[in-house]
């Protein structure tokens, strides 16, 4: 089945503590991205990568870290997690980025 | 600055009332404009990609049209099952190739 799979699903944590998100999709896409939902705000894109080793920045970076070392894979890193990174985030795969988008079931972090 | 905006926030609707969900965007250029339905607790799924004005793609109830400033969700004859967030989501020629830009949603409910 064709899936775009993270986890953890819910992660409560405390600030300052690392941590990762991972992601992993089965389909050979090439685009990959991830977002953070917020009521009010609407989904706004973190980083995305166009294909292994290549990254780029989405609209609110600051805070995260992102790496593509496989194409199935691409963790989301917060170094030093604050509160103001609770969220519900999503990552998503396509094979172009004008094709149709793959997204996870989304992973809803608090940070305390 | 590329913006996506859409209305009305929230749509109620009785079973079998048509209407139309709005996407406005002001964008250097258009590659691609994107519709997605989103369920409570669930990741956006894809419904339509349009390129170009005057592009039109239905799906059972739902059709999409883009114009070179926006974009309408008709939704004909509504069941129930139909209530969801719709997100619209573009993606811009210009500057950034790996940006997508999502609206905030219209939340529909289609009451029996």
């Amino acid at each position: 089945e064709a899936q775009v799979t993270q986890n953890p699903r819910y992660l409560i944590t405390v600030t300052g503590k690392k941590l990762t998100v991972t992601c992993s999709q089965n389909m050979n896409h090439e685009y990959m991205s991830w977002y953070r939902q917020d009521p009010g705000l609407g989904l706004r894109q973190i980083y995305y990568s166009m294909n292994v080793e290549v990254t780029d920045k989405g609209d609110v970076p600051e805070g995260y870290k992102v790496s593509r070392k496989e194409k199935r894979n691409f963790p989301l890193i917060l170094e030093s997690p604050s509160p103001n990174q609770t969220s519900l985030y999503f990552c998503a795969s396509s094979f172009s980025l004008n094709t149709e988008a793959f997204f996870g079931q989304g992973t809803r972090l608090t940070v305390v | 600055e590329d913006q996506v905006t859409q209305s009305p926030e929230a749509l109620r609707l009785q079973e079998g009332e048509s209407s139309s969900l709005n996407c406005s965007y002001t964008v250097s250029g258009l590659r691609g404009l994107f519709w997605y339905r989103q369920d409570p607790g669930k990741g956006p799924e894809f419904l339509f990609t349009l390129y170009s004005a005057g592009e039109e793609k239905e799906k059972e109830r739902l059709k999409a049209t883009l114009t070179k400033k926006e974009s309408f969700l008709h939704i004909t004859a509504p069941k129930p099952e139909d209530s969801a967030t719709y997100l619209c989501a573009v993606h811009p020629s210009g500057g950034n190739t790996g940006k997508l830009i999502f609206g905030q949603g219209t939340t529909l409910q289609v009451k029996p």
